[in-house]
């Protein structure tokens, strides 16, 4: 059971949008930097938001993130065939003192 | 660009130890906090341990307390992951990753991984 809770599955059409959310609590999200990673078989996990809606250099501005008290969510619009991954939000757990990821989302572009 | 590279991993009985390092690069080590995550076999990505910049501060996950020990050495620009009485579900992928603080801010940067096969 992970501290921050995420849809195991979304999925939608190319060129359609998703939403993807992440629900915790005061000593995580509502307290701490929210961030999102892209996570493809194979390869390395990738930042794709921090401080929850700011994007890395690299990043398509397909990909949106926004924070509200304690849910976050991820936005990808436009979506390619190529954005089919597992996605993760993580932060720091104040309370706990430990990192913490949300159970992951498999997105699937159908 | 950042370059993290792990190496130790490998096949270890339940009860063993092993020691896994990360060489960092391009960047300047000592100023970033240092995390290692990993993820076992169609499972997702669980946080294990986080070393702050300095190495005076360190925090792991319930699973592995007591048994792992995370440690730095900034003058070689390495961070390691010590880890006693492995278990079977030990066995994961093991990446180091870079914070984008001193503390833990967001995992900018991760290596490709180091396997970790806990077996008899």
């Amino acid at each position: 059971q992970s501290v921050l809770t995420q849809p195991p599955s979304v999925s939608a059409a190319p060129g359609q949008k998703v939403t993807i959310s992440c629900s915790g609590s005061s000593s995580n999200i509502g307290t701490n930097y929210l961030s999102w990673y892209q996570h493809l078989p194979g390869t390395a996990p990738k930042l794709l938001i921090y401080d929850s809606n700011n994007r890395p250099s690299g990043i398509p501005d397909r990909f949106s993130g926004s924070k509200s008290g304690t849910s976050a969510t991820l936005d990808i619009t436009g979506l390619q065939t190529g954005d089919e991954a597992d996605y993760y939000c993580g932060t720091w757990d104040t309370s706990l003192s430990v990192w913490v990821f949300g159970g992951g989302t498999k997105l699937t572009v159908l | 660009q950042v370059h993290l590279v792990e190496s130790g991993g490998g096949v270890v009985q339940p009860g063993g130890s092993l020691r896994l390092s990360c060489a960092a690069s391009r960047f300047t080590f000592s100023s970033y906090a240092m995390h290692w995550v990993r993820q076992a076999p169609g499972k997702g990505l669980e946080w294990v341990a986080i070393t702050w910049y300095d190495g005076k501060t360190e925090y792991y996950a319930d699973s592995v307390k007591g048994r792992f020990t995370v440690s730095r050495d900034n003058s070689k620009n390495t961070l390691f992951l010590q880890m006693n009485s492995l278990r079977p579900e030990d066995t994961a992928l093991y990446y180091c990753a870079r914070d984008q603080g001193a503390v833990a801010v967001a995992l900018d940067y991760w290596g490709q991984g180091a396997l970790v096969n806990v077996s008899s």
